[in-house]
């Protein structure tokens, strides 16, 4: 158990709905990140929250939005879902520092596995 | 703008040897990290090894080692002694420590197969 936990693991849905990605960060990590891994790929950076602030945006679709709540959990919203949007979804958390690389590395969830039929 | 480069799409080695996977990034940021991560076939994303530019000597984990050639602009991973779970995919990674915001971006990754 990394201490990163994502739920659901598994969803199902159809085009055109929306579904709601929860992530629960490492006791003590700041940082909470999204990554979108699409079958035999690599990961895309979607984007990181520090402290309840967005930090940096990645190649995020505007129908997907995301926030990180005072108690540090962060949820990933995927809306209007289209059959390329079905992919491994992982959050990521770290500690965050500056200089200090080994505070910056990532602990992964185990992923949230989204199919659209 | 940051960029990390793995141009071994799969590669193959022989159980007790060691095997070399190459990474090459692109950085303008004097202050960087680099990181490789493991993704069995189970699907979860482990950390490795991890090394800063500024670091004089290069990382070692058990039988992980680091090969950083700053000037090449290189970030090799090295596996001494594979075992057949090492059979897995490989990701190198960085995070620029001023510019490109605060995101780790990955490589596309090498995918590993030991045999035995």
């Amino acid at each position: 158990d990394s201490g990163v936990t994502q739920t659901p693991k598994h969803l199902i849905t159809a085009t055109g709905q929306r579904v709601t990605l929860r992530c629960s960060p490492r006791s003590g990590d700041l940082s909470v990140y999204w990554y979108q891994q699409s079958l035999d790929q690599g990961l895309q950076f979607l984007i990181q929250y520090y402290n309840g602030e967005e930090r940096a945006k990645g190649n995020i679709l505007e129908r997907f939005s995301a926030q990180q709540f005072p108690d540090l959990h962060s949820e990933l919203n995927l809306s209007s879902l289209e059959l390329g949007d079905s992919a491994l979804y992982f959050c990521a958390s770290s500690v965050d520092s500056k200089g200090r690389w080994g505070a910056n590395v990532l602990t992964f969830g185990a992923g949230s596995r989204l199919t659209v039929l | 703008a940051q960029k990390i480069t793995q141009t071994q799409p799969g590669m193959f080695v022989q159980e007790k040897e060691a095997v070399t996977l190459d990474c090459t990034y692109d950085t303008s940021d004097p202050s960087y990290g680099l990181f490789w991560y493991k993704q069995p076939s189970s699907g979860e994303m482990i950390f490795l090894i991890y090394q800063g530019s500024y670091d004089q000597q290069n990382a070692t984990e058990g039988r992980y080692s680091l090969n950083f050639q700053k000037a090449r602009k290189s970030a090799n991973l090295v596996i001494s002694a594979s075992q057949l779970g090492d059979s897995a995919m490989y990701f190198c990674a960085m995070r620029e420590g001023y510019t490109g915001g605060f995101k780790t971006i990955f490589g596309a990754g090498t995918r590993l197969f030991v045999k035995a």
